[in-house]
């Protein structure tokens, strides 16, 4: 149990175009799902909190009008870099935790890497 | 804030030895701490997840102590195999906190 799915695993635009990533829960429902960034080898930086039927809550530093985030169910958010830039070229990766038991711990998805070009 | 370091950046050990990976934190109000492995261009693998009330947990040849007061865990891994060669990280959830805190990560090389 507790899989997350993540789509699509690679892509790669033209700097001026969006592009839409997709984080679904298979098998439970996630009120709350996180978006992360990774650079080549460093490590994990959370982007935003993305709350199902509220606005997301993005940290500091990260600008909520490029990384548009949309969690319209429980068991999909949408993270869209908009007006994609060679700088945002990354590694992206979701998690989520089945609600009222963070005692399993988070299951993240397999990462999306966007090239800008 | 809470900073998580891990000790060392990187490892390369001979096939077949037991190894240790340090994972350290500033702030020791943690819910839980999670271990992940990361292979290249790919997600998370949840490894072990301790609990703040716990003092370790395993699962087969690896096996995760925490001590919270101190700031520390440590993940042991037996008889090492060239299948194992990959990121680790260390993760910590803060009480009254949502969001996973990372640490750097260690890169493992087990050469065969």
């Amino acid at each position: 149990g507790a899989v997350v799915s993540q789509h699509p695993s690679w892509v790669i635009c033209k700097s001026g175009t969006s592009v839409k990533i997709e984080c679904r829960s298979l098998d439970f429902q996630a009120t709350t799902m996180f978006w992360y960034r990774q650079f080549p080898k460093q490590s994990l930086m959370l982007m935003a909190t993305s709350n199902e039927g509220s606005k997301a809550t993005y940290e500091q530093g990260v600008e909520k009008d490029k990384f548009l985030i949309n969690h319209a169910s429980l068991t999909l958010s949408t993270l869209t870099v908009t007006s994609a830039h060679p700088e945002d070229s990354s590694f992206y990766i979701c998690s989520a935790s089945p609600p009222r038991d963070r005692a399993y711990g988070y299951t993240f998805g397999s990462g999306t890497r966007l090239t800008v070009v | 804030k809470q900073e998580v370091t891990q000790i060392p950046a990187a490892l390369s050990v001979p096939e077949g030895e037991n190894l240790v990976l340090n994972c350290s934190f500033t702030d020791s109000a943690i819910y839980n701490l999670q271990w992940f492995r990361q292979d290249p261009g790919k997600g998370l693998t949840s490894l072990l997840l301790i609990q703040s009330s716990q003092r370790e947990q395993t699962s087969g040849r690896l096996n995760a102590s925490l001590d919270k007061s101190s700031g520390r865990s440590t993940l042991y891994i037996a008889a090492s195999q060239p299948g194992d060669s990959a990121t680790y990280l260390c993760a910590v959830l803060n009480t009254g906190r949502r969001a996973l805190t990372f640490g750097s990560g260690t890169r493992l090389q087990v050469q065969p």
